[in-house]
């Protein structure tokens, strides 16, 4: 089983509506959890992190965490083409430094 | 805000070439840079973990002879990818966190190509 696994997609919107992308972790004892996005030939950036079971919300994307199903969601309401790209989910464990990423989805927003 | 640069952005070499990547934090001080690979359509695989000041720690199934790593300042780590070969081709990028607030950035990635 991978550590972090995504939904390669592509997974299409249309321009306006929510995306929903989502990520499953194995380790129970991971304590933090990040999304990145990638567009094509370039390096990942950060979109946001989260640390606690909930919602955490900011501007347009809203990051989602339930550890006991171990299970991470990013949210992206009012999609724009400027979304297409590819969503990196990354999993960080309890005292342990290294990142573990998920093979991303591919996003693409329909105009 | 904080920015991290790699260099080159872009390298062809030829096979059996050696080729040095930089990984420099502009802003901050890194004592902690990662390496990581990146084949096309697939996820980022971390190579190597690198403190500033020791010896690099090397992820399962890393040549730690063949993609020697050397992070001699607080902002300054390089990889260099040794004998290289095609199938070494990739996109090579590095992170590193800043020792005060404990964030991390990615650097802009480097592409290798080797013939």
């Amino acid at each position: 089983q991978k550590e972090v696994e995504q939904n390669s997609g592509p997974l299409s919107v249309p321009e306006g509506a929510i995306a929903s992308l989502n990520c499953t972790y194995s380790d129970r004892g991971s304590q933090s959890f990040f999304w990145y996005r990638q567009y094509s030939g370039k390096s990942p950036e950060l979109i946001m992190f989260i640390y606690s079971n909930g919602d955490k919300e900011d501007g347009r994307f809203t990051a989602q965490l339930n550890k006991a199903s171990q299970y991470v969601s990013l949210l992206i309401r009012d999609s724009q083409p400027s979304d297409s790209a590819t969503y990196l989910c990354a999993v960080k464990g309890f005292g342990n430094e290294k990142l573990t990423f998920g093979t991303g989805t591919r996003l693409t927003i329909i105009p | 805000g904080a920015v991290v640069s790699q260099h080159p952005s872009r390298v062809i070499c030829k096979s059996g070439t050696s080729v040095k990547i930089e990984c420099r934090s502009l802003d901050f001080q890194a004592t902690t840079m990662f390496w990581y690979r990146q084949f096309p359509k697939q996820s980022l695989m971390l190579m190597a973990t690198s403190n500033e000041g020791s010896k690099a720690t090397y992820e399962q199934g890393v040549e730690k002879d063949k993609f020697l790593i050397n992070h001699a300042s607080l902002t300054l780590s390089t990889l260099t990818v040794t004998s290289a070969h095609p199938e070494d081709s990739s996109f090579y990028i590095c992170s590193a966190r800043d020792w005060t607030s404990g964030e991390l950035f990615f650097g802009e990635g480097s592409r290798l190509t080797v013939l």
